[in-house]
């Protein structure tokens, strides 16, 4: 069975500051990893994902994670924040099934 | 491409009224997925079928949910009846693949208020 921890419920940051949510995820099998992002009253939305090969994954609007497999972790990355990337996001785990396993989310909340 | 549709957006009802919420994947899309999700919770898979075959429904409370998807195509989930704890987000996505790893997509959800 897979789960997936995320430590920090709410991430407070300045716009144009760094900022990094931890996702740390626990399997017996190999993994396939996820971040998403919710915008309020929105739906889900793929940010970025880790199948294999390059531990380091980047998604379109600046946001990076690295797969880290001693640590078990996948921590996501933004060297600099904007205003519009205030939302929830969801880091989450598949093993061998379809099944994808969510974290409790972690809310950015970026001010000016 | 249009992306999955859910109706209706928002519901309120009493305890131990019934609901029910639609689903229309994306065309093509053989893999459909609802997911509960509670206020500050990630969400939690309830149900995935494959065409219109159930292929894991082990986290579904079967006294009071059920859901079904006939043709293959749209779906419906429904809670009959509803309590207090099912306030919550309910979230359809569907996938092109049999493998969630290629990504799912999700639609907007249904927030069902429970009173």
């Amino acid at each position: 069975a897979q789960s997936v921890t995320q430590l920090d419920s709410q991430v407070p940051v300045f716009e144009e500051a760094p900022v990094e949510l931890r996702c740390n995820y626990s399997s017996s099998v190999s993994v396939y990893l996820f971040w998403y992002v919710q915008y309020p009253n929105q739906g889900l939305q793929l940010l970025l994902k880790y199948l294999s090969g390059s531990t380091l994954v980047e998604s379109i609007n600046g946001f990076e994670a690295e797969f880290n497999k001693s640590q078990t972790s996948f921590h996501l990355r933004k060297p600099s924040v904007h205003i519009s990337d205030t939302a929830e996001y969801f880091c989450a785990v598949s093993g061998n099934t379809d099944k994808l396993i969510f974290g409790t989310g972690t809310r950015l909340q970026v001010f000016p | 491409e249009a992306g999955v549709a859910q109706s209706p957006r928002y519901k309120i009802i009493e305890k131990r009224q019934s609901v029910a919420f639609w689903c229309n994947p994306i065309s093509g899309h053989a893999t459909l997925y609802w997911y509960q999700q509670i206020l500050g919770q990630g969400p939690k898979l309830l149900i995935q079928f494959q065409n219109n075959g159930v292929v894991d429904d082990s986290q579904l409370p079967k006294d009071r949910f059920s859901a079904e998807r006939l043709k293959g195509v749209d779906s419906t989930l429904k809670i009959q009846p509803a309590k207090l704890e099912d306030s919550a987000v309910y979230l359809c996505a569907s996938s092109s693949e049999a493998g969630g790893w290629y990504g799912y997509t999700f639609g907007s959800g249904t927030r069902l208020t429970v009173v």
